[in-house]
């Protein structure tokens, strides 16, 4: 059974820096992995999605890598914004039927 | 405006009582999903549906029941047989051939 595990739980950085939040994943096999943000009592917003034939996918400030000999993904945010303070969540599927398995989740604050 | 709608924001149920939450996409998903977040825990699949007439329970579905009598909609009934329904419960859809994975703004159920 897959599990996703995210490292750190909380990390506080003054504005400006750039910061890599980690995942890691004990399957393989893993076929879609998706990174998310959560803002408080709110839902999830997809932020990057790296398909199973992918590397990497960069948005904007962010990029995401995956290698899955490793059973690693990394989501890197550069320059970093009191705007970007969220919980990011990342999340793979193995299989066909899109199932995500999610990390617990890292909680950051960006500071002024 | 295409997305996740679910309804209602909050939710407040009484014990030995059945809720239903809904959850409806306009974004021509096959697949639909359910998830319930608890504090400091990942998300969790309750049940999901590929297809309409057609849906499969996930990792925590006792006390949970669902039904897909239209691509569109996906609602999800907490029943009393559900000890600890006090969560956050988020719909998402998405294409079954593994593609990125939408999310509603969550329903807050608390029991009263």
């Amino acid at each position: 059974k897959q599990e996703v595990t995210q490292i750190p739980a909380a990390l506080s950085v003054p504005e400006g820096e750039n910061l890599v939040l980690n995942c890691s994943f004990t399957d393989s096999a893993i076929y879609n992995l998706q990174w998310f943000r959560q803002d408080p009592g709110k839902g999830l917003t997809s932020l990057l999605l790296i398909q199973s034939s992918q590397r990497e996918q960069t948005s904007g400030r962010l990029n995401a890598s995956l290698d899955k000999s490793s059973g690693r993904s990394t989501l890197y945010i550069a320059a970093s914004q009191p705007g970007d303070s969220a919980t990011y969540l990342c999340a793979g599927n193995t299989g066909t039927a899109s199932k995500l398995t999610f990390g617990t989740g890292t909680r950051l604050q960006v500071t002024l | 405006d295409g997305g996740i709608t679910q309804s209602p924001k909050y939710l407040f149920r009484k014990e030995g009582q059945n809720v239903t939450l809904s959850c409806e996409q306009n974004l021509n998903h096959d697949a639909m999903y359910w998830y319930r977040q608890d504090p400091g825990q990942g998300l969790r699949l309750i049940y999901y549906s590929q297809i309409v007439n057609d849906f499969q329970k996930g990792d925590i579905a006792e006390g949970y029941s669902v039904s897909r009598e239209k691509k569109e909609s996906f609602p999800l009934t907490v029943t009393s047989a559900q000890k600890n329904p006090t969560a956050f419960y988020l719909c998402a859809s998405g294409d079954w051939k593994n593609t990125e994975a939408f999310f509603g703004q969550g329903t807050r159920l608390t029991v009263v």
